[in-house]
């Protein structure tokens, strides 16, 4: 089973709108993180924002939020005022177990790529 | 700019030649993993080094080798290179020290051709 599922391929926003890219999850363990990523086409992964499975409020970076619902495992990316820099694509990314457990790689969806118009 | 530098940019290989890549990691952070993401895909895990050792691989063959160094850098090396071989490789480093955040900050990646 797909451990991070990102169900849009593509997505288009108008510019200075709001858009959510949605992320669902699948762990049994208990202690796990989320993170979402930007890729522009240079190729750089650029971190956006983090969640941590205990955290209790929904993480916010700037123009970045995380809607983080933990009994639907769904953790979806806002970003609001969308600019036109911001088209790019998207990855979820889900590291399991605890901080300091073995080998805390990323396992990351396919990914959506977003389009901002002017 | 995430401080995290690799090397070369692209590279042009032929099947069953061997390949090294580098990866200098931010300063101050401790682990080095690397990823492959083919055209077209998410990043999939190869390998983490941890304070010179490995600790913890993906679902790759043995030909896929890596080291970290004492100043935290890495290497990693593709042997008998395959034309699926071909793809973006991304390094990542962090910090893993005890409860923090461990968020992976990748670098440029280099970009491998395998012909």
């Amino acid at each position: 089973a797909q451990k991070i599922t990102q169900t849009q391929p593509g997505m288009f926003v108008q510019e200075k709108e709001a858009v959510t890219l949605d992320c669902t999850y699948d762990t049994s363990d208990p202690s796990y993180g989320l993170f979402w990523y930007k890729q522009p086409s240079s190729g750089e992964m650029i971190f956006l924002i983090y969640q941590g499975s205990y955290d209790q409020q929904n993480a916010t970076e700037g123009r970045y939020s995380l809607n983080f619902q933990k009994a639907r495992k769904s953790a979806n990316l806002v970003i609001s005022a969308s600019q036109l820099g911001d088209s790019a694509m998207y990855f979820c990314a889900m590291r399991e177990g605890p901080v300091w457990g073995y080998g805390n790689k990323l396992v990351f969806g396919a990914g959506t790529i977003l389009r901002v118009k002017s | 700019e995430t401080g995290v530098t690799q090397s070369p940019t692209h590279l042009i290989k032929t099947r069953g030649q061997q390949v090294t890549l580098r990866c200098s990691s931010q300063s101050g952070h401790n682990t080095v993993s690397w990823y492959q993401q083919a055209l077209g895909q998410g990043p999939q895990f190869i390998f983490q080094y941890y304070r010179e050792e490995e600790n913890g691989r993906g679902n790759f063959p043995p030909r896929f080798s890596g080291l970290q160094f004492p100043n935290y850098s890495s290497e990693l090396n593709v042997n008998a290179l395959e034309l699926d071989d071909s793809a973006l490789y991304l390094c990542a480093s962090s910090l893993v020290a005890g409860r923090d955040t461990d968020t992976q900050y990748f670098g440029p990646g280099t970009r491998l051709t395998v012909l």
